[in-house]
């Protein structure tokens, strides 16, 4: 089955140090891979893509992705988190079949 | 281009009750789907509806449903409505190659 995992339920650093939110994927082929981000209350905001080519995938707000085709993995990463990053990060996956399915999210609080 | 609207924002209905949301795809997009969002189960996928027919379904009670009109707006009923439905309801549109979903503000529904 198809499936998008993402194993740390929240994550705890401190404002200025570097983040990395893991991400891995079980599909039949490569999906397309997509990272949002969820304040409390609001939507989904997509932070970046990935769809073919280039691994290194830059997002808004100074985060990027990685993808790995050998570990099945789309990890999120940012060098220097800010306060206002406190959030819910998804990971998400979609073959173009109309429907995306979604990690369960890793909650980000930033230590001052 | 627009993005994907939602209406209403903010719901709060008894048990028992029913209630219908309504969704406005991107302009040009004839895909349209559901997601449920609740603490405890995360995002779920509900239903795509293309072209007026539904093409996908998730694993719901028959309770939930949905259509979709020609000019691709959808609307989403949930009947006898129980505590467990309250959830940010998220509309998602995509274009024809179906590989990235664009998501709307979403639906709040309170049940009490």
């Amino acid at each position: 089955a198809q499936s998008v995992t993402q194993p740390d339920i929240h994550i705890t650093v401190s404002e200025g140090a570097s983040l990395e939110l893991r991400c891995n994927y079980s599909y039949g082929a490569t999906p397309y891979l997509f990272w949002y981000v969820q304040s409390p209350g609001q939507g989904l905001q997509l932070l970046l893509k990935y769809f073919s080519g280039d691994t290194l995938v830059q997002g808004i707000k100074g985060f990027e992705a990685e993808f790995k085709r050998s570990q099945s993995s789309f990890n999120l990463r940012k060098p220097s988190v800010h306060w206002s990053d406190a959030a819910e990060y998804f990971c998400a996956g979609n073959t173009g079949g109309f429907k995306t399915i979604f990690g369960a999210g890793t909650r980000l609080f930033v230590k001052a | 281009k627009a993005g994907v609207t939602q209406t209403p924002r903010y719901l709060i209905k008894t048990r028992g009750q029913q209630v219908t949301l309504s969704c406005s795809p991107i302009s040009g997009h004839r895909s349209v789907s559901w997601y449920q969002q609740t603490p405890g189960q995360g995002l779920q996928f509900l239903f795509e509806y293309f072209s007026e027919t539904q093409r996908n379904k998730g694993n719901f009670p028959g309770r939930f449903s949905g259509r979709q009109f020609s000019n691709s707006r959808s609307e989403m009923n949930v009947s006898t409505l129980e505590l467990g439905d309250s959830a940010l309801y998220l509309c998602a549109s995509s274009s024809s190659d179906g590989r990235e979903q664009f998501f709307g503000p979403g639906t709040r529904l309170t049940v009490l």
